[in-house]
């Protein structure tokens, strides 16, 4: 139980163009789910939580405008890359919590790993 | 602002050794700290420590939390090659946000 997945699982785009990225919890229901980036060598950075039906809220220093989070319903959440450039090249992973689960118990998904050339 | 410092960076050991993670933090109102191993992709969940549960073991794994000095420590024992990953470290906060260390990279060889 507890499975996240992420598609696709990479990508390569050119630049200016946007790239959707989508997170599904397959057999639970997550009302929050969180997006996270990752360098080569570095540790996992949040970047916004992602509340089923609301707004999602964006981590200091992350453009909302570039990085649109939509969360539509309890098992899916999407992080639409806007306008993209090499610098937004990386790693980018979602979680999700189990609603009826621990409260900090996270699951992630494989991750995308999207290159703009 | 939560702040989470892992040590090493990274170690190289053989198999059978043990190897101890270190994780120190500084936070305003503490409420969980958590163990991630990342192979090639998704971190996978190990421990959660809290205030009333600050020692956890599984198998071969074990972590304790010291509240006063503020650290965590993850030890392996008869490290095996499939141990060779990042091992992550976070603090859980308010809205079930994560802030993770910079991880330690293990490498266990034959």
């Amino acid at each position: 139980g507890a499975v996240v997945s992420q598609h696709p699982s990479w990508v390569i785009c050119k630049s200016g163009t946007s790239v959707k990225i989508e997170c599904r919890s397959l057999d639970f229901q997550a009302t929050t789910m969180f997006w996270y980036r990752q360098f080569p060598k570095q540790s996992l950075m949040l970047m916004a939580t992602s509340n089923e039906g609301s707004k999602a809220t964006y981590e200091q220093g992350v453009e909302k405008d570039k990085f649109l989070i939509n969360h539509a319903s309890l098992t899916l959440s999407t992080l639409t890359v806007t306008s993209a450039h090499p610098e937004d090249s990386s790693f980018y992973i979602c979680s999700a919590r189990d609603s009826t689960g621990a409260a900090y118990e996270q699951y992630f998904g494989p991750g995308t790993r999207l290159t703009v050339t | 602002e939560d702040k989470v410092v892992q040590s090493p960076l990274s170690l190289v050991v053989h198999e059978g050794d043990t190897v101890t993670l270190n994780c120190s933090y500084e936070v305003t109102n503490f409420r969980s700290l958590l163990w991630y191993k990342q192979e090639k992709k998704a971190p996978t969940f190990l421990f959660m420590l809290t205030s009333s549960g600050i020692e956890k073991k599984s198998g071969r794994l074990s972590s304790i939390l010291d509240k006063k000095e503020l650290f965590s420590i993850l030890n392996i024992t008869a490290t095996q090659t499939g141990d060779s990953a990042i091992y992550l470290c976070a603090l859980g906060a308010a809205g079930n946000k994560l802030t993770f260390g910079g991880g330690t990279r293990v490498l266990v060889k034959p």
